[in-house]
């Protein structure tokens, strides 16, 4: 297993458009997360992943931006109608619950212009 | 609510000197607390991280950390540094006992070795 894996690693978009980012997660971790990071700024929780359940949501920054993880393996984060403000590093992570520590991906750089 | 404060965004210091990445922390409950670092076009690797027991922790690498509960702290601390320890370092907490959950990251110190 190669780690954590996510595609595109950039992502150029006009405002307005939709786009939609994938992670592979280590195969036997069965957590994964999302993370956002600003430049200059530590990653911000956005949402995870238990199996195919989303246990938590609330962090999501808005109803533009959603997740899933349809049969609890990889996992995509979709924004809807992207503004400059969304323009970050989006980081997957995943985990074996209860045993192990969050293995990060190498991220997807979204620029909107 | 959590939060980290990394008090200084850069760090510049000569190959072989010692270092000290500071890190403080606020919480109203118990929390683990982690160092993850970054090197160039790389993702996040954990580095060492404190879950209870000794309040000193170490990695694989040289580095070390201290777990102070009275004053809220866990810096970061390398005897001798090497050029190959360039890179930016994110202190992180959580209080989820499944670590590596809901983590709150710091903003980063990058620490630059010059030879």
């Amino acid at each position: 297993d190669t780690g954590v894996s996510q595609d595109p690693r950039h992502k150029i978009t006009k405002r307005g458009q939709n786009v939609t980012f994938r992670c592979d997660p280590i195969s036997e971790h069965n957590r994964l997360y999302w993370y956002r990071q600003t430049l200059g700024q530590g990653p911000e929780f956005l949402t995870y992943f238990q199996n195919e359940a989303q246990l938590e949501k609330s962090r999501l920054l808005s109803d533009r931006f959603s997740a899933e993880r349809p049969k609890g393996s990889f996992s995509t984060l979709e924004i809807q109608r992207t503004e400059q403000g969304d323009s970050a590093m989006y980081l997957c992570a995943s985990s074996y619950l209860l045993t192990g520590e969050a293995f990060f991906g190498q991220g997807t750089r979204l620029t909107v212009v | 609510a959590q939060s980290v404060t990394q008090l200084d965004s850069q760090v510049p210091v000569f190959e072989e000197a010692p270092v000290e990445l500071r890190c403080n922390y606020s919480s109203s409950v118990s929390v683990y607390l982690f160092w993850y670092v970054q090197y160039p076009n790389q993702g996040l690797q954990l580095l060492l991280k404190y879950l209870s027991g000794s309040t000193l922790v170490e990695s694989i690498n040289g580095f070390e950390a201290e777990f102070n509960k009275s004053q809220t702290s866990f810096h970061l601390r390398k005897p001798s540094v090497h050029i190959s320890d360039t890179a930016e370092y994110f202190c992180a907490v959580s209080q989820d006992m499944e670590y590596g959950n809901k983590l709150v990251f710091g903003a980063g110190t990058i620490l630059r070795v010059k030879s």
